[in-house]
């Protein structure tokens, strides 16, 4: 296993396009988290999964954000109607659930957007 | 609520000199406190985690850090920089042991000069 893959690592699209991310997590890893990181600014939580129930989504997953991760392996973060303030980097991590809360959580690369 | 704030966007170092990177946290509750090592256009790597078993944590590549609770503190430091230290670093805070829970600062960049 290599690790967190996202795809694609960059994506340039225009302005109430709509774009999809795929991450593959560590494949022993139940739990999945789609973060949002902005130019000067630390990563912001946007939503995870246990297997493939979403548990919880942030304020900032407004309603143009769709994640899914349907047979609790791979998830997808769609975008739709992308406008400006979406260029980020989107992150994703997985961990294994342990109790209450998770062994570490290892991150991928990221999906660099930038919409134009 | 929870928060971090980590004082300087940049720091500079020269190369063997003692880095110090600065993280004050604020939780209603004992909190997990972080440390990340981002390269660019790279993930984010742990470098160490505070989860109350030891004031003192030690991490991967010769980091560590100290929880003072007293100065709500959880300062990063190394004794001797290398080239190979120049990242973002990101001080985090946890109420829970779960990361849909993390609080992420905003980074501090180090540059370690030759």
């Amino acid at each position: 296993d290599t690790g967190v893959s996202q795809d694609p690592r960059h994506k340039i699209t225009k302005r109430g396009q709509n774009v999809t991310f795929r991450c593959d997590p560590i494949s022993e890893h139940n739990r999945l988290y789609w973060y949002r990181q902005t130019l000067g600014q630390g990563p912001e939580f946007l939503t995870y999964f246990q297997n493939e129930a979403q548990l919880e989504k942030s304020r900032l997953l407004s309603d143009r954000f769709s994640a899914e991760r349907p047979k609790g392996s791979f998830s997808t973060l769609e975008i739709q109607r992308t406008e400006q303030g979406d260029s980020a980097m989107y992150l994703c991590a997985s961990s294994l659930a342990v109790g209450l809360g998770d062994t570490e959580a290892f991150f991928g690369q990221g999906t660099r957007l930038t919409v134009v | 609520a929870q928060s971090v704030t980590q004082l300087g966007s940049h720091v500079s170092v020269s190369e063997g000199a003692l880095v110090l990177l600065r993280c004050n946290y604020s939780s209603s509750v004992p909190p997990y406190l972080f440390w990340y090592v981002q390269y660019p256009n790279q993930g984010l790597q742990l470098l160490l985690k505070y989860t109350s078993a030891a004031t003192l944590v030690k991490g991967i590549n010769g980091f560590e850090a100290e929880f003072k609770k007293s100065e709500t503190s959880f300062h990063l430091t190394k004794p001797s920089a290398h080239m190979s230290d120049a990242a973002e670093y990101f001080c985090a805070v946890s109420s829970s042991g779960g990361y849909q829970k993390v609080t992420f600062g905003t980074g501090t960049k180090l540059q370690v000069i030759p």
